[in-house]
């Protein structure tokens, strides 16, 4: 049963745009939240977090934004560049020191 | 210098062997993971271990069994090896609970 959904498998955006990646979730009992960047051949590369007392989170070109009521949670990559290219994994906890991830969104920037 | 390490990156191997995955950490973390990612591409907890300690087995079967020699180690031992165990490997570490885990690059395992 998948506690951590990302329904959109694909995005492609122009470079300089914004990139907008959605991710929802069922366990209430979660209560924190990160975002994954991840490349072929490669292991996920932690991106951006946010607990759940807090509503945004900004690094950089990357902010995430919890809504909690609605267990939704987003992340936008602003500007968008051609190396942000890679497949994002959104994660939950609930301190059970164990991450529920997503299906992934595959990101294509096109210059 | 390599944050969480894993080795072997590839391992091709008959159904019925044993083999094993090595992982090492260098970032004092307290916990560390094994997460399989199959042919659908989802991620999903195995073991932790938290101080050498098992704190979740979620559900594998027996035929897997991790041992954490100590705080910076976790290894991997698959026996009689399934087609079906066919896929990536990823070892990562945290601090604890409710932090991130940095993950190593994994290790493609192909039964045939």
């Amino acid at each position: 049963d998948q506690q951590v959904k990302q329904n959109s498998p694909s995005l492609s955006v122009q470079e300089g745009r914004i990139s907008i990646l959605n991710c929802d979730y069922t366990n209430s009992m979660f209560d924190y939240f990160l975002w994954y960047k991840k490349y072929p051949a490669e292991g996920p590369t932690f991106l951006i977090s946010i607990s759940s007392i807090k509503d945004k989170n900004e690094d950089g070109r990357f902010t995430v934004f919890l809504n909690k009521s609605a267990k939704h949670l987003s992340l936008h990559i602003v500007p968008s560049q051609p190396g942000d290219s890679a497949v994002y994994f959104c994660a939950a906890s609930g301190y059970d020191y164990k991450l529920s991830f997503g299906a992934g969104t595959t990101v294509t920037v096109r210059a | 210098d390599t944050a969480v390490s894993q080795t072997p990156k590839y391992l091709v191997t008959q159904m019925g062997n044993d083999k094993s995955i090595k992982c090492e950490q260098n970032l004092g973390h307290d916990t560390m993971y094994w997460y399989k990612q199959d042919s659908k591409k989802f991620l999903k907890i195995m073991f932790s271990y938290n101080n050498k300690e098992l704190i979740i087995n979620e559900t594998v079967p027996n035929r897997f069994s991790p041992k954490s020699p100590d705080k910076a180690h976790l290894n991997l031992h698959i026996n009689s090896l399934e087609l079906g165990d066919s896929a990536v490997y990823f070892c990562a570490s945290s601090l604890g609970a409710n932090t991130e885990a940095f993950f190593g690059q994994g290790t493609r395992l192909t039964v045939v």
